[in-house]
């Protein structure tokens, strides 16, 4: 069964700091990965998509890596700014019951302090 | 270009009664999924459609739970009867669905519903 972890839960950073975010996943059989953003109240926006025969994906201050074999995924932010602050979730598309399906994380909680 | 639009945005009920929730997809978009999100938790996936079949059902709970998707674009959920449990944010997501909507396409979620059952 496959389990998507998020560390840390929570992190605050002052402006300007570049900063990682963490996902892992026990069963490397993904088809692909995605990085989503959060805001309170609201829906979720994707940020990247990266397949499973990539090895990262950038746009913009974002670049997401995918480990496969490690079962492990970053988020990279650089100069994070106020506006950066929001819940991020990763989620992998796997094959569970017979169906591919996203597993989230629980995400990360992340405050820039201006 | 008009987002996933969800109504309403917030239910307040008392446990054994009925709710539904309404989600108008993006325009063109074959494939819509039904997500529970539990306080602290990621969203977990209720149901995925492609056009007005169900794709995968598999963590719905059947005997409380039913969504249906009448002529493949908007989409109604119903709880009846809803427990304390049920409290959470319902999403709904939509993509294009090509392939019969099983490749890693980019999902675009509307804003929610909140449910709280007292």
């Amino acid at each position: 069964k496959q389990e998507v972890t998020q560390i840390p839960a929570a992190l605050s950073v002052p402006e300007g700091e570049n900063l990682v975010l963490n996902c892992s996943f026990t069963d490397s059989a993904i088809y692909n990965l995605q990085w989503f953003r959060q805001d309170p109240g609201k829906g979720l926006t994707s940020l990247l998509l990266i397949q499973s025969s990539q090895r990262e994906q950038t746009s913009g201050r974002l670049n997401a890596s995918l480990d496969k074999s490690s079962g492990r995924s970053t988020l990279y932010i650089a100069a994070s700014q106020p506006g950066d602050s929001a819940t991020y979730l990763c989620a992998v598309r796997s094959l569970t019951s017979g169906t591919y399906k996203y597993i989230f994380g629980t995400g990360t909680r992340l405050k820039v302090l201006a | 270009e008009a987002g996933v639009a969800q109504s309403p945005r917030y239910k307040i009920i008392e446990k054994r009664q009925s709710v539904a929730f309404w989600c108008n997809p993006i325009s063109g978009h074959a494939t819509l999924y039904w997500y529970q999100q539990i306080l602290g938790q990621g969203p977990k996936l209720l149901i995925q459609f492609q056009n007005n079949g169900v794709v995968d059902d598999s963590q719905l709970p059947k005997d409380r739970f039913s969504a249906e998707r009448l002529k493949g674009v908007d989409s109604t959920l119903k709880i009846q009867p809803a427990k304390l449990e049920d409290s959470a944010v319902y999403l709904c997501a939509s993509s294009l669905g090509l392939a019969g909507g099983n490749m890693g396409e980019t999902q675009y979620f509307g804003p929610g519903t909140r449910l709280l059952v007292l």
